[in-house]
């Protein structure tokens, strides 16, 4: 299965500032999304990273709050932008892993990146 | 609006119980549905359910999808401390790979 590495790992942010999350994958995949999961609270996709196109995002986030980039099939920046305390959270990578669930195309997940707002 | 509701929302066991966590949902267009594992961050996938009635088994853990009912239920027999975690079912619609996740089971395993 495919084997994704994310950084930073963790991080403390000012109020205020932006925070750039990366996203590397050992093997290109043509489907990678953006997850977050607050505290005690379900994961819940921000977007689908589109590579050579603009990212689609879900209902209730923003290209200017959460701008993604997708340069190649192996690497996606998220970018957590004027972040508030409630921005504290787990951002996760994922991509669509045909090495997994008997070649069913499986969600795969980073290790994630857990963000902390002062 | 998909819709996946689990239960318990936590659970405490000894080491040898046999437990059985619970996942309904609501989702327009069912493709599949899918149980991970999450010990610190990154959920590790467990099962892929798609048909009613078909048990998948790896080990000690065993799951099983009633699409007519709209649950699913994962078992783990003979309970290790290693298992606990909390376990997150999630369902996607028509193939686009997205998932909506429940808010998952926090399983406590104590010796």
């Amino acid at each position: 299965s495919a084997v994704i590495s994310q950084k930073p790992s963790r991080d403390i942010c000012q109020r205020g500032t932006s925070l750039t999350i990366q996203c590397q994958v050992d093997s290109q995949v043509t489907m990678m999304f953006w997850y977050r999961q607050q505290p005690g609270q379900s994961l819940t996709l921000i977007a689908t990273a589109n590579q050579g196109s603009e990212a689609t995002y879900e209902s209730g986030f923003v290209i200017d709050k959460f701008p993604i980039s997708r340069p190649n099939l192996t690497f996606s920046t998220l970018t957590v932008s004027n972040m508030s305390p409630e921005d504290s959270s787990i951002y996760l990578c994922s991509v669509a892993d045909p090495g997994q669930g008997s070649g069913a195309n499986v969600l795969t997940f980073g290790a994630g990146s857990r963000l902390t707002v002062l | 609006e998909d819709k996946v509701v689990q239960s318990p929302l936590s659970l405490v066991v000894h080491e040898g119980d046999t437990v059985t966590l619970n996942c309904s949902y609501e989702v327009t267009n069912f493709r599949s549905l899918l149980w991970y594992k999450q010990e610190k961050k990154a959920p590790t996938f467990l099962f892929m359910l798609t048909s009613s009635g078909i048990e998948k088994k790896s080990g000690r853990l065993s799951s099983i999808l009633d699409k007519k009912e709209l649950f699913s239920i994962l078992n783990i027999t003979a309970t290790q401390t290693g298992d606990s975690a909390v376990y997150l079912c999630a369902v996607e619609r028509s193939s686009n790979y997205k998932l909506t996740f429940g808010k998952g089971t926090l399983l406590t395993v104590n010796p």
